[in-house]
């Protein structure tokens, strides 16, 4: 069973870093691009950012490029998001998600989010 | 990377059938044959519904369907039923190697 859970969120001020884990299981995590999508309390989705398997390929969604870094370590099977520069506009429950096995077509799998706050 | 547009909300009583429009661009959606559908229930990370515009994953009811035309996308849900009450998400893969949503649409069921 494909299972995703991140982890990482919390309250941070306006400025402030935090990093996002994800722990994946279930799939063979290296063969798999992945993704940050983030979704602000009564907004929609909001696609941050994507990495191929084998690191090759990494891109940020325009509002995130320099702040934020997305990377993976294979060996444990997991995936970071690394946020600097935190603005109160990044507050947000930032979901875990792979692309399917055919590549970026589709998201076929999310985790359950974690929230994280900026606020001063 | 602007969002797609879709409609904010759409009604329909059990048993009707709803569409969905999800608008965009030659550089998303009308660009590539990677539209997707997602639903997502309060509280609920979302659900893909419909893949590469008309392709259903395996588990998800034959009442969804989708389609294209141009730069316009659409989801289908025929013989509504309370359980589709939700938010439905489209999404498209870009000409910059990049992913974009749609506005999301609010589906009811009177």
């Amino acid at each position: 069973e494909v299972q995703l859970v991140e982890s990482g969120g919390g309250l941070v001020k306006p400025g402030g870093s935090l990093r996002l884990s994800c722990a994946a299981s279930g799939f063979t995590f290296n063969t798999y691009s992945m993704n940050w999508v983030r979704q602000a309390p009564g907004k929609g989705l909001e696609w941050v950012s994507s990495i191929s398997g084998s690191s090759d390929y990494i891109y940020y969604a325009d509002s995130m490029k320099g702040r934020f870094t997305i990377s993976r370590d294979n060996a444990k099977n997991s995936l970071f998001l690394q946020m600097n520069s935190l603005r109160v506009e990044d507050t947000a429950v930032y979901y875990c998600a792979r692309y399917s096995p055919a590549g970026t077509t589709y998201i076929d799998y999310w985790g359950q989010g974690t929230l994280v706050t900026v606020s001063s | 990377q602007s969002a797609l547009t879709q409609p904010a909300s759409v009604s329909g009583s059990p048993g009707q059938s709803i569409t969905i429009s999800c608008t965009g661009t030659s550089s998303d959606v009308g660009g590539y044959n990677y539209v997707s559908w997602y639903q997502q229930h309060p509280g609920k990370a979302p659900k893909v519904m419909i893949y590469e515009v008309s392709n259903r994953p395996s588990g998800v009811s034959d009442r969804f369907s989708g389609s294209k035309s141009g730069n316009t996308a659409s989801l289908t849900i025929s013989g509504l039923q309370a359980e589709d009450e939700a938010d439905y998400y489209c999404s498209s893969y870009t000409s910059i190697n990049t992913y974009v949503f749609g506005t999301g649409t609010k589906v009811s069921v009177l």
